[in-house]
């Protein structure tokens, strides 16, 4: 069973310094999704591909953030110009289409560290 | 923002006890879902319920959903030292696209 897959699991860079990160979904699954988790709280949804199609994102994805899933299989997430408050650990999950939202298998996350 | 707030937020328990942990939520959903999260981990699907359902059972696992209250709980009976990690409930909002917006998760330890 080879599950969500992200890479790098840990990330450290100084400030001004853009950052990439990569997410390979479950193979079939047609959904991606991106959240964002800060130390003692619960994930927070940051963009949600279907296929290619980037169909939602939300208002804390600054024009600093832009992912991509170029032919509907991995995804990347990008930083541009970090910030110190861009710490956190980066979350990706995917799942397949259906009625009503379906459970999201999660990867290990991406940690990243601003210096 | 986050839609949920969860209680508590931290619970310590021996092992062999029961852990129950509630979510409360503030707009309509579709479904609620229980998540767990081990440190440094990703987070690990437990199990899903629907609007139109009241309680669900999955091994140790018991789940209730009141629609009225805005309100679930999730209850691990019997529990054990591997069952140490922080639970988050999370919401689907009806005619929403799937995201999941997560409460501020209970951290449970059990102890040996």
């Amino acid at each position: 069973d080879t599950g969500v897959s992200q890479n790098p699991r840990h990330k450290i860079t100084k400030r001004g310094q853009n950052v990439t990160f990569r997410c390979d979904p479950i193979s079939e699954h047609n959904r991606l999704y991106w959240y964002r988790q800060t130390l003692g709280q619960g994930p927070e949804f940051l963009t949600y591909f279907q296929n290619e199609a980037q169909l939602e994102k939300s208002r804390l994805l600054s024009d600093r953030f832009s992912a991509e899933r170029p032919k509907g299989s991995f995804s990347t997430l990008e930083i541009q110009r970090t910030e110190q408050g861009d710490s956190a650990m980066y979350l990706c999950a995917s799942s397949p289409h259906g009625q009503g939202g379906q459970p999201q298998h999660f990867g290990d996350g991406t940690r990243l560290s601003i210096l | 923002s986050q839609q949920g707030e969860e209680d508590p937020q931290a619970l310590s328990i021996q092992e062999g006890e029961n852990a129950t942990m509630n979510c409360s939520y503030k707009t309509s959903i579709n479904n609620l879902q229980w998540y767990r999260q081990n440190s440094g981990r990703g987070l690990v699907h437990l199990i899903l319920i629907r609007s139109n359902e009241r309680e669900k059972h999955s091994g140790r696992l018991r789940v209730t959903l009141d629609t009225s209250k805005k309100s679930s709980s999730l209850l691990i009976t019997a529990s054990r030292a591997a069952d140490t990690a922080s639970y988050f409930c999370a919401t689907v909002i009806s005619g929403n696209t799937g995201k999941l917006i997560f409460g501020q998760g209970t951290t449970l330890q059990v102890k040996p």
